[in-house]
C-alpha cells in the first residue's frame, strides 16, 4: 500500500509569488491535514480537509489557502511568500478515528 | 489550551543503554497519543499510538506508555542502536470535532553513540 505523497520535495520562490503543494493521501484515507514545520518553531497545524470541505485552520493568514479534490488528494496554496514562509510542509492523511500518517514534506525556501 | 512538552531536549547515550523520554500535555482530555520519530529534513514516521482508554503499547524495542490523570506518556527504547539516532515527537488528538488536529510537543533530539 501506497503511503502519503507529497510533491515538489523542494520548492524555491522569491519572496511576493505564490507556491502550490500538492499532496495524495494513502489510498481510503478521506481526511487530510497541513502542517508547517519551521525552523525553532516546531510543527505547527495549518489546514484540515475531510471529504472536500475545510473543517478547520490553524493560526496562519488568509494567504495560506488549499483545497481538497474529489479524489481526495489536497492542494496547499501561500500566496505573497515572505520569508518566514520557509519551512518545511508536511502533509497527512487519516481515516477515521485512526492515526495519522505523514508523507515525507515539501521543502519551501523563500528568497 | 492544550500545551505538549518533552523532556529532555536533547539526550546522548552510548550504544546498548536503555532510555526514556518524556512527554507531558496540559490537557488531560485527549484522545489518544502519538510517538513519531524524524529524521533530519524528513518526514515524520509514527511509531506508536495510545488510545485514551489504553495504558500503554508495545513494538519491537519500544514501549510508551500513558498516564492521563497526570498528563504523561513515556516512551521507552531498550538497547538502543545508533539507527536510533533521531527526533522523536509526541503528538496529542483532543476531543471535538472542531479541534481535530494533532498538538506537537517540542522533541527530543536522540543521539546513540557507537
Amino acid at each position: 500500500e501506497a503511503g502519503v505523497t507529497q510533491s515538489p520535495t523542494h520548492l524555491i520562490k522569491t519572496r511576493g509569488q505564490q507556491a502550490t503543494l500538492r499532496c495524495s493521501p494513502i489510498s481510503g484515507h478521506t481526511s487530510v491535514y497541513w502542517y508547517q514545520q519551521a525552523l525553532g518553531l516546531g510543527l505547527q497545524f495549518l489546514l484540515w480537509y475531510d471529504e472536500g470541505e475545510e473543517r478547520n485552520r490553524g493560526n496562519f493568514p488568509p494567504r495560506f489557502s488549499g483545497r481538497q479534490f474529489p479524489n481526495y488528494s489536497s492542494e496547499l496554496n501561500v500566496n505573497a511568500l515572505e520569508l518566514e514562509d520557509s519551512a518545511l510542509y508536511l502533509c497527512a492523511s487519516r481515516q477515521g478515528a485512526r492515526e495519522q500518517y505523514f508523507g515525507p514534506g515539501t521543502r519551501l525556501t523563500v528568497t | 489550551k492544550q500545551e505538549v512538552t518533552q523532556i529532555p531536549a536533547a539526550l546522548s547515550v552510548p550504544e546498548g543503554e536503555n532510555l526514556v523520554l518524556n512527554c507531558s500535555f496540559t490537557d488531560s482530555a485527549i484522545y489518544n497519543l502519538q510517538w513519531f520519530r524524524q529524521d533530519p529534513g524528513k518526514g515524520l514516521t509514527s511509531l506508536l499510538l495510545i488510545q485514551s482508554s489504553q495504558r500503554e503499547q508495545t513494538s519491537g524495542r519500544l514501549n510508551a506508555s500513558l498516564d492521563k490523570s497526570s498528563g504523561r506518556s513515556t516512551l521507552y527504547i531498550a538497547a538502543s542502536q545508533p539507527g536510533d539516532s533521531a527526533t522523536y515527537l509526541c503528538a496529542v488528538l483532543n476531543y471535538g470535532g472542531a479541534t481535530n488536529k494533532l498538538i506537537f510537543g517540542t522533541g527530543t533530539l536522540l543521539a546513540v553513540q557507537p
